[in-house]
């Protein structure tokens, strides 16, 4: 059945180092969405992908769609320490059938 | 405001027992769903449910039952036939046609004495 990968598991960085996480479908994803997960809290939307090669940007966070609409990634340049927390990727199986990758959490060090 | 409330927040449950999670909505959202997540872990799907009176089962769904009777309800029944229930338990709905971003409720937290 279908899969989402994601890698790393971990990742500690030095606040002002840049983080990506990268998240890979064994299928093709008719979009892919990224969520991010503080601490002690629950996922949160951050952005919704839908285009082959598309790229967007939220201030610091980049979000790229792969052009075989199988693998995205996440980049953060120079991270902050509110920049603290699991990130998600999630595609759809089948309409309203929403898997989650195992997730990337991300420590900064002050 | 616009959301999912679940409840209860924490919860103590011996061996052997049931427990039912509540999870409603007032999003107007048709599509609502559970996840279990352990720690250091991610999401697996449990059930989700996309209509009234309708559900299928996701990856894990041995142990547990839903019922969907009206729109804005989702509960979740851990049963005794699950063996490791100890988790955090996460509902979500998603918006209409159109986008597949789910909201997610704040969670329950279970856990099996």
């Amino acid at each position: 059945g279908q899969q989402v990968m994601q890698i790393p598991q971990y990742q500690h960085v030095q606040e002002g180092e840049d983080f990506t996480t990268y998240c890979n479908s064994s299928t093709t994803l008719s979009n892919i969405q990224w969520y991010k997960q503080r601490p002690g809290g629950h996922p949160v939307f951050l952005i919704q992908l839908v285009k082959s090669g598309e790229v967007k940007k939220q201030k610091r966070l980049t979000f790229q769609f792969g052009e075989a609409k199988k693998n995205s990634s996440l980049h953060i340049t120079a991270t902050q320490t509110t920049d603290v927390g699991t990130y998600f990727c999630a595609g759809p199986l089948r309409e309203n059938d929403m898997r989650f990758g195992a997730g990337t959490r991300l420590t900064v060090k002050p | 405001d616009g959301g999912i409330t679940q409840s209860p927040k924490y919860l103590f449950r011996k061996e052997g027992q049931n427990v039912t999670l509540s999870c409603e909505q007032n999003l107007n959202h048709d599509a609502m769903y559970w996840y279990r997540q352990d720690p250091g872990q991610g999401l697996r799907l449990i059930y989700y449910s996309q209509i009234v009176n309708d559900f299928q089962k996701g990856d894990i769904a041995e142990g547990y039952s839903v019922s969907r009777e009206k729109k804005e309800s989702f509960p979740l029944t851990v049963t005794s036939a699950q063996k490791n229930p100890t988790a955090f338990y996460l509902c979500a709905s998603r918006r209409p046609s159109g986008a597949n971003v789910l909201t997610f409720g704040a969670g329950s937290r279970l856990t099996v004495l």
